[in-house]
């Protein structure tokens, strides 16, 4: 059953605007992971952040996490032409199963 | 230098018949997986080998069978193909269940 769902589907933005997407999970988990996928391409990972740890920077990418809330945000500053692809949480959950769950996924489009 | 190869790219074959794609990764990693994404991009996990040993086993039909013949390679045979296994199947890998994966490009399966 899907875990996570991401939003807004699809968000466009001009170049230099920031782009936060959202994401919301249902049960507990041990971590959450953002992967990028460009147009015909495969998946490649951002960021991975552990159910104890709050917030994480890489670049220009900044990733929260509220578990309380159960919920996710990518945050993408300064975004560029090169940043439009579809952007996917995925979450690993506690006890049982240990496979990875992607939500449906945001197609963020920067214009130039 | 890839680090997670698959063959072939692209696969176009006629329903009924059997196929196999292969999957290798050069990574050192234990855990491997088949994924297969559909039409709305939606990414399902299907298998996941860690050390040539099945760990999960999604509601997959038995007309798909995985094989691992050492913990660098995880081949997926599909059997009596119809069209509703055309999808882009993505082979992964990571150090263990709870590290990042690594994909592969993917191949785009067309049964006609």
């Amino acid at each position: 059953s899907q875990q996570g769902e991401e939003d807004p589907q699809a968000l466009s933005i001009q170049e230099g605007e920031n782009a936060t997407m959202n994401c919301s999970y249902k049960t507990s988990i041990n971590n959450l992971q953002w992967y990028r996928q460009n147009s015909g391409r495969g998946l490649v990972h951002l960021i991975l952040i552990r159910s104890n740890e709050r917030e994480k920077h890489s670049g220009r990418l900044r990733v929260t996490l509220d578990t309380s809330k159960k919920s996710s945000s990518l945050l993408i500053t300064a975004s560029r032409a090169a940043d439009t692809a579809s952007y996917f949480c995925a979450t690993q959950t506690q006890g049982g199963s240990e496979k990875l769950v992607f939500g449906k996924g945001t197609k963020l489009t920067v214009n130039p | 230098d890839t680090a997670v190869s698959q063959t072939p790219k692209y696969l176009v074959t006629q329903m009924g018949n059997d196929k196999s794609i292969k999957c290798e990764q050069n990574l050192g990693h234990d855990t491997m997986y088949w994924y297969k994404q559909d039409s709305k991009k939606f990414l399902k996990i299907m298998f996941s080998y860690n050390n040539k040993e099945l760990i999960i086993n999604e509601t997959v039909p038995n007309r798909f069978s995985p094989k691992s013949p050492d913990k660098a390679h995880l081949n997926l045979h599909i059997n009596s193909l119809e069209l509703g296994d055309s999808a882009v199947y993505f082979c992964a890998s990571s150090l263990s269940h709870q590290e990042t994966q690594y994909f592969g490009p993917g191949t785009r399966l067309l049964v006609l």
